[in-house]
């Protein structure tokens, strides 16, 4: 059974199109994250959720918005696609405790063409 | 702000060589470490960590200990093997939002 499950794993799209990338966890964790990882393999985190409530939004385009059904599944949604948004798309999810590590995703591969 | 400073790569070594990785790091108070692996085309995988001062988290023979004093949790293995071929990341954990702050990794490269 996946711990952190995303799709898709591959998505490549034109410029200008808008895509969604869907993440969900059966860990039974109260906090969801997004990060984004470069061509350098540098990891910045973007978005995370603690029980459906946004509590980071780092500095990203508003062209980014997450959305939290509830608090096992955190979907991104990417409007406008541009070539710099191409990565590699992380989902991972935690326990919001001092000590809990976080579970991750296998990842979403974003190409902009 | 906090932050993880983690040798450059890529190391490249012979198998049954000596593995360190250097890691420091800078943060308010006293955070949660961490080093996560991730193989070619695969996600990240939690390796080991360390919660407090002294500890020494292990794993697959993996070592690394929480150096409150130098700000360090270095990453050593014995022997490694052509199979620990990978980035590795260290992070540590902001304990009021959750998130983890990676350093840039760093790629490791085992030859038979």
């Amino acid at each position: 059974d996946t711990a952190v499950s995303q799709t898709p794993k591959y998505l490549v799209t034109q410029m200008g199109n808008d895509k969604s990338i869907k993440c969900e966890q059966n860990l039974g964790h109260d906090t969801m994250y997004w990060y984004k990882q470069d061509s350098k393999k540098f990891l910045k985190i973007m978005f995370s959720y603690n029980n459906k409530e946004l509590i980071i939004n780092e500095t990203v385009p508003n062209r980014f918005s997450p959305k939290s059904p509830d608090k096992a599944h955190l979907n991104l949604h990417i409007n406008s696609l541009e070539l710099g948004d191409s990565a590699v798309y992380f989902c991972a999810s935690s326990l919001l405790t001092e000590v809990g590590e976080a579970f991750f995703g296998q990842g979403t591969r974003l190409t902009v063409v | 702000g906090d932050s993880v400073t983690q040798m450059e790569g890529p190391v490249t070594l012979s198998e049954e060589a000596f593995l360190t990785i250097n890691c420091t790091y800078t943060a308010t108070g006293y955070p949660s470490l961490f080093w996560y692996v991730q193989y070619p085309g695969e996600g990240l995988q939690l390796l080991l960590k360390a919660t407090k001062a002294d500890d020494k988290g292990s794993n697959k023979g993996f070592e690394a200990t929480y150096r409150k004093e130098t700000t360090s949790f270095h990453l050593e293995k014995g022997s490694v093997q052509v199979s620990d071929s990978a980035v590795y990341f260290c992070a540590l954990k902001r304990g009021s939002q959750g998130n983890l702050i990676f350093g840039k990794g760093t790629k490791l490269s085992v030859k038979p």
